[in-house]
């Protein structure tokens, strides 16, 4: 079956230590993003990719970082920079045809602070 | 400034009535498409209906539908004869085309819980 798969489904870190959250898909969309959720905050943009090799910052990038040398896989790396990392974290992609393009979803990874 | 505001934290709604959630969006771009996702405790986004800014017809999609309304910059989503299944988190979203249509921008949701 055709979707986005993300894991771990929950991820723990230690103080100092980089975590990497994984993200895959087999829909061959051009365009993967990753977003953060917190309780009440809605879906906050980390960083996004619409070409191999290629990523933009998102709305709150900072102390994350990810890279795109495959078109099926978009991981993203939290950092120790990344001082309140606990949250749901999403991933998507999408084709990059028009307004019209619906993001498709994985089904998250919890990640919490030990 | 907000681009998506959903004023409705929670609401509380008898089964197999009908439901209306509240977005409104914030954008200076002719040409958008807004979107409502459902996410129910599971965790996963589900897509629900898109509505295009040149699109005249509001869009439905079997019991959801989206109440358009392009003047005042709202985008209502509509549920029909609710059902438990129904309870879940709703995000109302919007791609503006001028900025390459790279991201939605998500508003902060409703809590919709459906009592039987």
């Amino acid at each position: 079956d055709g979707g986005i798969t993300q894991s771990p489904k929950y991820l723990f870190r230690k103080e100092g230590q980089n975590v990497t959250l994984s993200c895959e898909q087999n829909l061959n969309h051009d365009a993967m993003y990753w977003y953060r959720q917190d309780p009440g905050q809605g879906l906050r943009l980390i960083y996004y990719s619409q070409i191999v090799n290629d990523f933009q910052k998102g709305d709150i990038a900072e102390g994350y970082s990810v890279s795109r040398e495959k078109k099926e896989s978009f991981p993203l790396t939290v950092t120790s920079a990344q001082k309140n990392p606990t949250a749901f974290y999403l991933c998507a992609s999408s084709m990059l045809q028009g307004a019209n393009e619906k993001l498709f979803f994985g089904s998250g990874t919890q990640l919490s602070v030990l | 400034a907000q681009k998506i505001t959903q004023t409705q934290p929670g609401m509380f709604v008898q089964e197999k009535e009908a439901v209306t959630l509240d977005c409104t969006y914030d954008t200076s771009d002719q040409s958008y498409g807004l979107f409502w996702y459902k996410q129910p405790s599971s965790g996963e986004m589900i897509f629900l209906i898109y509505q295009g800014s040149y699109d005249e017809q509001n869009a439905t999609e079997g019991r959801y539908s989206l109440n358009f309304q392009k003047a005042r910059k709202s985008a209502n989503l509509v549920i029909s004869a609710s059902q438990l299944g129904d309870s879940a988190m709703y995000f109302c979203a919007m791609r503006e085309l001028s900025f390459g249509n790279e991201k939605l921008t998500f508003g902060t949701g409703t809590r919709l819980t459906i009592i039987p």
